[in-house]
């Protein structure tokens, strides 16, 4: 199985700075590669799918990069709303899948 | 709108069974594809499994397989999963997600709103 390692596993920042998320893959998962937002007691949220593809509805201060084994997911300035915890995920082994074991962005 | 609407919280005694039921709406069911995630407490997601809304297909997690079970029923457009020999490890919120296609890399863009499964004795 393709395994998932996100890091840092936790970070703090403050409202308007500009945040980077990094997962890595086990091996090569070109660009199949989604990136979820989950808030407490409700249900993740997409915010990128292939890679770098920001789905309908998400603020363009998210982003994200990479192919291959390694990904970033990048928050250009912080909003409140966006503290959270971030998972990536990859469907490259499709129809199996693996979550990372997700970020959590806290206050600082 | 598109939405994944789940069956109500569950509490089950070790060994036990549980069936979940996650009803679609606002699209065509057969088009897409569902995924089963659960999260236990104060962890992170795991995927358990998929199924073809088309044709019936399944792919388990290794570690499930043998004691979990994923239907679907298009006439009412509702997805079922069921889990069986309930252990208290598996305790934890159950998710249903439609999948997009494999040039949106699968990804899960409608959720439910998550079912908790309880197992206690």
């Amino acid at each position: 199985d393709i395994h998932m390692t996100q890091s840092p596993s936790s970070l703090s920042a403050s409202v308007g700075d500009r945040v980077t998320i990094t997962c890595r893959a086990s091996q090569s998962i070109s660009s199949y590669l989604n990136w979820y937002q989950q808030k407490p007691g409700k249900a993740p949220k997409l915010l990128i799918y292939a890679a770098s593809n920001l789905q309908s509805g998400v603020p363009s201060r998210f982003s994200g990069s990479g192919s291959g084994t390694d990904f970033t997911l990048t928050i250009s300035s912080l909003q409140p709303e966006d503290f959270a915890i971030y998972y990536c995920q990859q469907s490259y082994s499709t129809p199996r899948y693996t979550f990372g074991q997700g970020t959590k962005l806290e206050i600082k | 709108q598109v939405q994944l609407v789940q069956s109500g919280a569950e509490v089950k005694k070790p060994g036990a069974s549980v069936k979940v039921s996650c009803k679609a709406s606002g699209y065509t069911f057969t088009s897409y594809s569902i995924s089963w995630v659960r999260q236990a407490p104060g962890q992170g997601l795991e995927w358990m499994g998929w199924i073809s809304a088309y044709n019936g297909n399944t792919n388990y997690v290794q570690k499930l397989q043998g004691r979990l079970t994923m239907t679907t029923d298009t006439s009412t457009t509702t997805a079922y999963m069921e889990l069986r020999s309930l252990r208290s490890d598996d305790t934890a919120v159950y998710y249903c997600a439609r999948a997009l296609d494999i040039v949106a890399a699968d990804a899960f863009d409608i959720w439910g709103q998550g079912t908790l499964v309880t197992v206690s004795s």
